[in-house]
């Protein structure tokens, strides 16, 4: 069981938005940022948002962190097939000094 | 452009061990700290370890702790795994990682293509 949660899956239509959650805690997003990677099956992970709401240069617009309190959320507008892949939420957790990962959400574009 | 590339994999028996390897080209690999994540097969990501930019500072995850330790040699821009006691469940792709600040607490932002690590009798 991962030290933070994300649904399994999240799916939508092209064009479409979609939002996928990550439920932490004091220890972990509530004190530190929260970071998200996608990851194309049989590919490595990619950093798409960090510092809980930062894109790296090259990552579209389209991409979109934000934070309250214990959560982070992941936004993606304009969904294209595309980005079909796993996103993974992850924090520094100051208690555990360890970094956590989320169990990962499998996006489907329909 | 800044690159990753792990190698030492392969398949090993249980409680044997094995020396990971991850040279960096691209950037100042001595400013930056360093990290280790794995993923089982069909699994999710799982953070191993990180190292500081001095190396003065590891973290571990509890799963590989007292079993794996982190290293790295500035002088040849690379960074080290060596996993000892191996068990099954250690069987992964495991990927180095760049941290995008000199700390433990920063977030990996260039990634490896993974090196596959099989322990089977």
């Amino acid at each position: 069981q991962s030290v933070l949660t994300q649904p399994p899956s999240a799916s939508g239509t092209p064009g479409q938005r979609v939002t996928i959650s990550c439920s932490g805690s004091t220890s972990n997003i509530g004190s530190n940022s929260g970071n998200w990677y996608q990851q194309v099956p049989g590919t490595a992970p990619k950093l798409l948002i960090y510092s809980s709401y930062q894109r790296p240069s090259g990552v579209p617009d389209r991409f979109s962190g934000s934070k309250s309190g214990t959560s982070a959320s992941l936004a993606i507008s304009g969904l294209q097939s595309e980005d079909e892949a796993d996103y993974y939420c992850a924090a520094w957790d100051d208690s555990l000094k360890s970094w956590v990962f989320g169990g990962g959400t499998k996006l489907t574009v329909l | 452009q800044e690159q990753l590339v792990e190698s030492g994999g392969g398949v090993v028996q249980p409680g044997r061990s094995l020396r990971l390897s991850c040279a960096a080209s691209g950037f100042t690999f001595s400013i930056y700290g360093m990290h280790w994540v794995r993923q089982s097969p069909g699994k999710g990501l799982e953070w191993v370890a990180v190292i500081s930019k001095d190396g003065n500072n590891k973290y571990y995850a509890d799963s590989v702790k007292g079993r794996f330790t982190i290293s790295r040699e500035d002088s040849k821009d690379t960074l080290y795994l060596e996993m000892n006691s191996l068990r099954g469940e250690d069987t992964a792709v495991y990927y180095c990682a760049k941290a995008r600040g000199s700390f433990v607490y920063y977030d990996m932002d260039v990634w490896g293509q993974g090196t596959t690590v099989t322990v089977s009798s």
